[in-house]
């Protein structure tokens, strides 16, 4: 059974740096690339990031770019997402999920459930 | 890269079908086969409903179905059912390696 478990939110400093993990387990994690999407409250899913299932290619939306870092340990099978310097608009829940799929068609077919993050003094 | 547009809401009696549009542009809806809808129910992971436009991953009910047609994408609803009721977003792959998700629909079942 696949499955998604995403960690490391909770309250952080404006300013402050976010660590998020997504462990993954049930597959071949090294085989398929990886997202992460995000969802401020109330409001409708935003992609944030992708990586390639070698960890070699990495990709973010537009409005990221610099400003998210995503990343990979394919020998412990677990999927990262780092921002500094985090402001209020950062506060959102954040999925990892798997990307299925050949090419472009990035199918996203299993998702965690998500791990919130308050950017709150 | 701007969010897809959907409409707000939606909403049918039980057993009516629903279709929920998705616009975007050449860059993203009408440039690629690869529009994905997803169901999300509150406080809930969404869940993959249809992908490549059409196709039903395993375990979705067939009253669900995909089509597009230049740069809007639609879903459709068949037969509503009381726990069809849920948020609703489309989402495409993009130009320059990007993927964009559309503004979301909630669906009432009356």
């Amino acid at each position: 059974e696949v499955q998604l478990l995403e960690s490391g939110g909770g309250l952080v400093q404006p300013g402050g740096s976010l660590r998020l993990s997504c462990a993954a387990s049930g597959f071949t994690f090294r085989s398929y690339a990886m997202t992460w999407v995000r969802q401020a409250p109330g409001k409708g899913l935003e992609w944030v990031s992708a990586i390639s299932g070698s960890g070699e290619y990495t990709y973010y939306a537009d409005s990221e770019a610099g400003r998210f870092t995503i990343s990979r340990d394919n020998s412990k099978n677990i999927l990262y997402l780092q921002k500094n310097s985090l402001g209020a608009d950062d506060t959102a829940v954040y999925y990892c999920a798997r990307v299925a799929g050949s090419g472009w068609s990035w199918i996203f077919d299993y998702w965690g459930q998500g791990t919130l993050a308050t950017v709150s003094s | 890269q701007s969010a897809l547009t959907q409409p707000p809401s939606a909403s049918g009696s039980p057993g009516q079908s629903v279709t929920i549009s998705c616009t975007g542009t050449s860059s993203d809806v009408g440039g690629y086969n690869y529009v994905s809808w997803f169901q999300q129910h509150p406080g809930k992971a969404p869940r993959l409903m249809i992908y490549e436009v059409k196709k039903r991953p395993s375990g979705v009910p067939d009253r669900f179905s995909g089509s597009k047609s230049g740069n809007t994408a639609s879903l459709t609803v068949s037969g509503l059912q009381a726990e069809d009721e849920a948020d609703y977003y489309c989402s495409s792959y993009a130009d320059s390696s990007t993927f964009v998700f559309g503004t979301g629909t909630k669906v009432t079942v009356l």
